[in-house]
């Protein structure tokens, strides 16, 4: 069964705080690995990675994915309270269509 | 980036009703949508995968009949819920992959939020 596990569920750390989120995945046919903020309701999107060992960075934010252990990281360093949102991890996999499954989320709140 | 659009954003309806959810890409082609179902508090299940002048592709336990998904253009993709039942209340969210050259990005609408009394 395919499937993106994601760690921890939730997580309250202090501004200023690093934090480091998990996912990995068990699929066919990988394709690519996009990470998301939900805050209300569009989830936005963050980074798409697709080549191991690459980081990907924005501002405070960066991820890197591991395709021979299957799981991606998602920092953030100097959190700030902004940063309290959902995170969401995708996996793109080829399944008869191209399609992409979710994870659980993990319930980041930064605490001023 | 680029834009989605849902409509409506949220939908109150009678048991036994049908509501149609668009969604469309305003400033690129997709000729794959994705709809999405989210309950409180929980991640994102994929429902369908919808493709452009094709039939939709449905994901398992997901009823085609009850869940009906029409993509009749490159930039919007329906989503009607046929005869809609309280247990049918949840958040329906779409999305559009966009392809760029070597890259690809999925952006989201803004969800509809069905209840159904």
């Amino acid at each position: 069964e395919d499937k993106v596990v994601q760690s921890p569920l939730s997580l309250v750390v202090h501004e200023g705080d690093t934090v480091t989120l998990n996912c990995s995945y068990e699929v066919t046919n990988f394709r690519s690995l996009l990470w998301y903020k939900q805050e209300k309701k569009a989830p936005t999107f963050l980074f798409m990675l697709t080549s191991s060992g690459i980081e990907k960075k924005s501002g405070r934010l960066s991820s890197i994915l591991d395709k021979k252990e299957l799981f991606s990281i998602l920092n953030i360093t100097a959190t700030q309270t902004g940063d309290s949102a959902v995170y969401l991890c995708a996996v793109g996999f080829s399944s008869g269509t191209y399609k992409y499954i979710f994870g659980t989320g993990t319930r980041l709140k930064v605490l001023a | 980036g680029a834009v989605v659009s849902q409509h409506p954003s949220w939908v109150i309806c009678k048991s036994g009703t049908s509501v149609k959810i668009e969604c469309r890409s305003l400033d690129f082609q997709a000729t794959t949508m994705f709809w999405y179902r989210q309950f409180p508090k929980q991640s994102l299940m994929l429902m369908a995968t919808s493709n452009e002048g094709s039939k939709a592709t449905y994901e398992q336990g997901v009823e085609k009949d009850k869940f009906l998904i029409n993509h009749a253009s490159l930039t919007l993709s329906t989503l009607t819920v046929t005869s809609a039942h309280p247990e049918d209340s949840s958040f329906y969210i779409c999305s559009a992959r966009e392809w760029r050259q070597v890259s690809e990005k999925l952006f989201f609408g803004s969800g509809t939020q069905l209840s159904v009394l």
